[in-house]
């Protein structure tokens, strides 16, 4: 079970605009800033939101918010390469682990 | 250019011990927090250790005890020492640069494989 809860999976057409979701507690998200790191093909995950910034070389199709204690990463223009694992990840105060990560998120283009 | 690169994974006997190097470059590890996250075949990621810029350490319950982060400032590099490793310490190891749980560079892993 883990800390924070993303939808197991989500699917989308090429172009369109998808939501995936990370819901956690006022001791996690809802005081940290939210981190979403890309998996394709169980390689290493690539970072494409750091909080509100996006890394370099990240399209800007990808962009990030935050309300409450959820967190979201929005791909505007979905696009086949999309496709893989995400995973959202902040800190935690609360608990003897420092940091926590959401089970991850299979996005599928169709 | 930030780069994290590690090594020293292999197969393990259960109960043996292995010791995890990550060389970084394009930054200072002695001025960042450094975590080790990993993942097991067919799961998500897991956060195990995280090293503060002070020397503060602290780990996953799950490892406590028998893991030990700690860093090498002349050669700019993390390590992760793990010790008594289980079947279910079976996984790739990956060292990311951190900021407050979020983070913006990883390596590109090295597989634990604890089998006999």
């Amino acid at each position: 079970q883990s800390a924070l809860t993303q939808e197991a999976s989500v699917s989308g057409t090429v172009g369109q605009k998808v939501t995936l979701s990370c819901t956690g507690n006022s001791n996690n998200i809802g005081s940290y800033a939210v981190g979403w790191y890309q998996q394709i093909s169980h390689g290493a995950p690539k970072t494409v939101m750091f909080g509100n910034s996006l890394p370099s070389g990240i399209p800007d199709r990808f962009s990030g918010s935050k309300s409450g204690t959820t967190g979201s990463l929005t791909i505007s223009g979905l696009q086949p390469e999309d496709e893989g694992d995400y995973y959202c990840s902040t800190w935690d105060y609360s608990l003897s682990a420092r940091v926590v990560f959401g089970g991850g998120t299979k996005l599928t283009v169709l | 250019e930030v780069q994290l690169v590690e090594s020293g994974g292999g197969l393990v006997q259960p109960g043996g011990s292995l010791r995890l190097s990550c060389a970084a470059s394009g930054f200072i590890v002695s001025s960042n927090y450094i975590s080790w996250v990993r993942q097991a075949p067919g799961k998500g990621l897991e956060w195990v250790s995280v090293i503060y810029p002070g020397g503060d350490t602290y780990y996953a319950d799950s490892v406590k005890g028998r893991f030990t982060i700690s860093r090498d400032n002349s050669k700019n590099t993390l390590f992760l020492q793990m010790n008594s490793l289980r079947a279910e310490d079976t996984a790739v190891y990956y060292c990311a640069r951190d900021l407050a749980g979020t983070f913006a560079y990883w390596g590109q892993g090295t597989l634990v494989t604890v089998s006999s």
